[in-house]
């Protein structure tokens, strides 16, 4: 059965300080990894990873994957108190048809 | 270019009764899936349908639970006999058709969220 950990569950910090959240997964025949942020409704997509190595950025957040250690990361650098969310990772299989698995999520708390 | 549609957002049902949660994909997209969100959980995958098929619904309980995605319209996911503990957020998201093996990500709707009474 696909597994995916998220670490923290939760987290404090003030506002301008640089977090980074942890996913770990295992799963048989990895095709994606993907990040969504979810603030109270629909969780939006940022990033979806494919390759190691290679990091995707898109303004103050940032993210890698290691396939080899199978895990990824989420940066956020300079945090705001509009970051404060739950942050979800989530594994597609080959095996599993399109269907993603699900972290329990980060839930960030960015204080002013 | 409008998001994934859901309705309703909030719907409240007595115990016993029906819940018909309603999903409108992505313009140009044509796969539709199902998530569960119970309180203080993840997301739960429920069912993946294209038009007019069931792909895959190794997350739907077998009883109670069912899944359309006709030709024409949104896709439908129908709970008959509610009980309380099916109270929960239900998202939907979309994808665009894709080609076996490629990654695709999935964009979500706003939910539905159901309270069983």
């Amino acid at each position: 059965e696909d597994k995916v950990v998220q670490s923290p569950l939760s987290l404090v910090v003030h506002e301008g300080d640089t977090v980074t959240l942890n996913c770990s997964y295992e799963v048989t025949n990895f095709r994606s990894l993907l990040w969504y942020k979810q603030e109270k409704k629909a969780p939006t997509f940022l990033f979806m990873l494919t390759s190691s190595g290679i990091e995707k950025k898109s303004g103050r957040l940032s993210s890698i994957l290691d396939k080899k250690e199978l895990f990824s990361i989420l940066n956020i650098t300079a945090t705001q108190t509009g970051d404060s969310a739950v942050y979800l990772c989530a594994v597609e299989a080959e095996t599993s048809g399109s269907r993603l698995t699900f972290g329990e999520g980060t839930q960030l708390t960015v204080n002013p | 270019n409008a998001g994934v549609m859901q309705n309703p957002r909030h719907l409240v049902r007595r115990r016993g009764q029906e819940a018909r949660l309603r999903c409108s994909p992505m313009k140009g997209h044509s796969h539709v899936y199902w998530y569960r969100q119970l309180p203080e959980e993840g997301l739960k995958f429920m069912v993946y349908l294209q038009k007019e098929n069931i792909i895959d619904e190794s997350g739907m309980p077998k009883e109670r639970f069912s899944a359309e995605f006709p030709k024409e319209g949104p896709s439908i996911l129908r709970i008959q006999q509610v009980v309380r503990g099916d109270s929960a957020a239900y998202f939907c998201a979309s994808s665009p058709p894709r080609f076996a093996g490629d990654p695709h990500e999935q964009f979500f709707g706003p939910g539905t969220r159901l309270t069983v009474l």
